[in-house]
């Protein structure tokens, strides 16, 4: 079975500054997705970004970019000029793109921002 | 456009009681998951069904049962609620198609928060 591992439980970064979340995984497949996933307060889930496995060019959104090692099996998600409003419980998770979209989650790292 | 929806928010129920929690989503989704989410341990997979009238077990599917009757609806069920239910649950829903775009992305309901006393 596919498993994602986040080691980070908790981050804090200042505002403005940088911020890097570690993510690995282990797969034997060849063809998959990889996804970070923002939760606030509000609980609700929001995808923030995502890679297909088989791009070589890393993923960007705004202030947001990964950096995919697909031989290291590492996937760490970036954000950049932090701001208050990007404090909450991040979650990496996996998809293959052939077993029924079935999505496996990182145990979260809370991320919080200081003023 | 509301997206996944799921009822109720909130739930208190005593040990042994039943209840189904009802999850509708309006994209045309092919793909629908409930998920629980407990304290550190991320979001697990209780079970999913890949089209109406179809569904599979998950990583953690005992003590709850689903159906889906209808494409845009996906029902969990706990027949006789445990403490160790108490949780916060997740519907989602994701599209099969070859859209790229779209394909492999889940979009996830408010949740439901159950505790089991």
């Amino acid at each position: 079975a596919q498993t994602v591992t986040q080691s980070q439980p908790e981050m804090s970064v200042q505002e403005a500054e940088t911020v890097t979340l570690s993510c690995t995984y282990d797969t034997s497949e060849s063809d998959y997705y990889l996804f970070w996933y923002k939760q606030p307060p509000s609980r609700q889930m929001i995808l923030v970004i995502r890679q297909e496995a088989y791009k070589q060019q890393n993923a960007t959104e705004n202030r947001f970019s990964v950096n995919f090692q697909k031989a290291a099996k590492s996937f760490s998600l970036k954000i950049s000029d932090s701001q208050l409003g990007d404090a909450a419980m991040y979650f990496c998770a996996y998809s293959g793109a052939n077993t029924g979209n079935q999505f496996y989650f990182g145990t979260g790292t809370s991320l919080t921002v200081i003023p | 456009n509301a997206g996944v929806t799921q009822t109720p928010k909130f739930r208190v129920l005593k040990t042994g009681q039943s209840m189904t929690l009802l999850c509708a989503q309006d994209m045309n989704h092919e793909y629908m998951y409930w998920y629980r989410q407990d304290p550190g341990m991320g979001l697990r997979l209780i079970h999913y069904s890949v089209g109406e009238g179809t569904t599979a077990k998950g990583e953690v599917p005992d003590g709850y049962n689903v159906s889906r009757l209808k494409k845009q609806n996906f029902l969990l069920g706990l027949e006789s609620a445990a403490p160790s239910q108490t949780s916060v649950y997740f519907c989602a829903s994701s599209y099969l198609g070859v859209a790229f775009v779209a394909k492999n992305i889940q979009y996830f309901g408010a949740g439901t928060r159950l505790s089991v006393l």
